[in-house]
């Protein structure tokens, strides 16, 4: 099962809107997309995760490719407590488990 | 609130002791996990649990084993613990069907192996 790609690090300003992207290409039309994120010293919590269609939560938005091939995480107002490092991960259908990959880490400046 | 309890945010042993970790959910979740996660190198799986007293190895179960007796409750012991196993442990669990529910974790516990 290969893991998604991201890039390592990313910044952005406060108050700002950030767009983290995902690569899965190898992606089975069976799995699921997750992002989750964690805070420094606790351990990951979900964010937010879809299967072909875009989807909205109170916490983010996830936009994913047509071709399910990648996907972009969309925190629409960025604030100082979002600086995490940020996981988009691959939910495979084959194994039933989530497959982590190295994660992006997301800095916010005032 | 649902929730995963690690039963120690931070825990210091010596060199050569038998650590118990300890991990309780209250979500009536099928699959539990033991993951660990260094600097560079991400969350590597240790164990997972899929029912009652079932386990499988994970990518890095050597000198870890896991007991589950009841399903809320799913323990990582370090039988002889050494200072290559000073991390940090995070414990999730989630229903049968994880890659589309996704998983619920604990807050981790930070061993130090002195």
């Amino acid at each position: 099962d290969a893991k998604t790609t991201q890039p390592n690090s990313m910044e952005s300003n406060e108050e700002e809107p950030v767009h983290l992207p995902c690569n899965h290409s190898t992606i089975s039309g069976t799995d699921y997309i997750h992002w989750y994120r964690q805070l420094p010293s606790q351990g990951p919590e979900y964010v937010i995760h879809g299967l072909t269609s875009n989807v909205n939560n109170r916490m983010a938005s996830l936009a994913i490719a047509e071709d399910r091939k990648s996907s972009t995480l969309i925190l629409h107002r960025a604030t100082l407590r979002d600086a995490a490092v940020y996981y988009c991960i691959r939910g495979s259908s084959n194994t039933g488990k989530l497959i982590f990959g190295q994660g992006t880490t997301l800095q916010v400046k005032p | 609130d649902v929730k995963v309890t690690q039963s120690s945010r931070y825990l210091v042993k010596r060199t050569g002791e038998k650590v118990f970790l300890e991990c309780v959910q209250d979500m009536d979740h099928e699959n539990m996990f033991w993951y660990r996660q260094d600097p560079g190198l991400g969350l590597r799986l240790i164990y997972f649990s899929y029912d009652v007293k079932m386990k499988e190895k994970g990518d890095i179960p050597e000198g870890y084993s896991v007991s589950r007796e009841k399903k809320e409750r799913f323990s990582l012991i370090l039988e002889s613990a050494s200072t290559n196993q000073t991390s940090m442990y995070l414990c999730a669990s989630s229903f049968v069907q994880a890659s589309r529910y996704g998983y619920t974790f604990g807050s981790g516990t930070r061993l130090t192996v002195v």
